[in-house]
């Protein structure tokens, strides 16, 4: 079974503060996402790795950076937590063409609040 | 990336067959539609994908009329547990790359 492992589940910070958000997953994908959902906005792409060192933007990049060190881990980064990041945060990752479909995984999520 | 168009809530009942419709009028030639299904405080799972024509799978169906410009997914005699939020998506399935997802459609199947 495919595994994409969040580090943790709830998380409170407080405003300024740098957060990192790990996500890690066992499958080889190249592939890797991160999301912010929020009520009445579904899920908003923050950024997007296709390969280790490779990222793009996504629709709200914002007050984020990321970190891909290592094909497995994607790494979420909040230079300095504002209340408006306060959200649940989505990992996934998924493989590149080598099967007839492509299909996400995602993790547990995240639900940061910052106070 | 082609735009999608869904419903924002349906309701059904219990044993119904239930066809959520998805708009994408830009999609694009080597674009696939994926449809991920979600459950409160969990991530979206994978439910469905296709190009054209109809895929059918254990969990639902997919029709895909010859235009592309829109798909339909249809979950055939729904269950209380089929309450979730439906999302439609349109991209280079086969190639992977960004996965964008719209506002979803929240269904909503009572007793």
């Amino acid at each position: 079974d495919v595994k994409v492992t969040q580090s943790s589940r709830y998380l409170v910070k407080r405003t300024g503060e740098k957060v990192f958000l790990e996500c890690v997953q066992d499958m080889d994908h190249e592939n890797m996402f991160w999301y912010r959902q929020d009520p009445g906005l579904g899920l908003r792409l923050i950024y997007f790795s296709y390969d280790v060192k490779m990222k793009e933007k996504g629709d709200i990049p914002e007050g984020y950076s990321v970190s891909r060190e290592k094909k497995e881990r994607f790494s979420l980064i909040l230079e300095s937590a504002s209340t408006n990041q306060t959200s649940m945060y989505l990992c996934a990752s998924s493989t590149l063409g080598r099967t007839d479909y492509v299909e996400a995984f995602f993790g547990q999520g995240t639900r940061l609040t910052v106070v | 990336l082609a735009k999608t168009t869904q419903p924002i809530s349906m309701d059904s009942y219990e044993g119904q067959e239930v066809n959520i419709t998805c708009s994408h009028n830009n999609i694009a030639t080597n674009d696939y539609i994926t449809w991920y299904q979600q459950f409160p405080s969990q991530g979206p799972r994978f439910i469905i994908q296709g190009y054209k024509t109809k895929v059918t799978n254990e969990v639902a169906s997919l029709f895909i009329p010859a235009d592309r410009k829109s798909s339909t997914l249809s979950l055939p005699r729904v269950s209380l547990s089929d309450t979730a939020v439906y999302y439609c998506l349109v991209g280079e399935g086969n190639q992977g790359g960004k996965l964008i997802f719209g506002q979803g459609t929240e269904l909503s199947v009572k007793p």
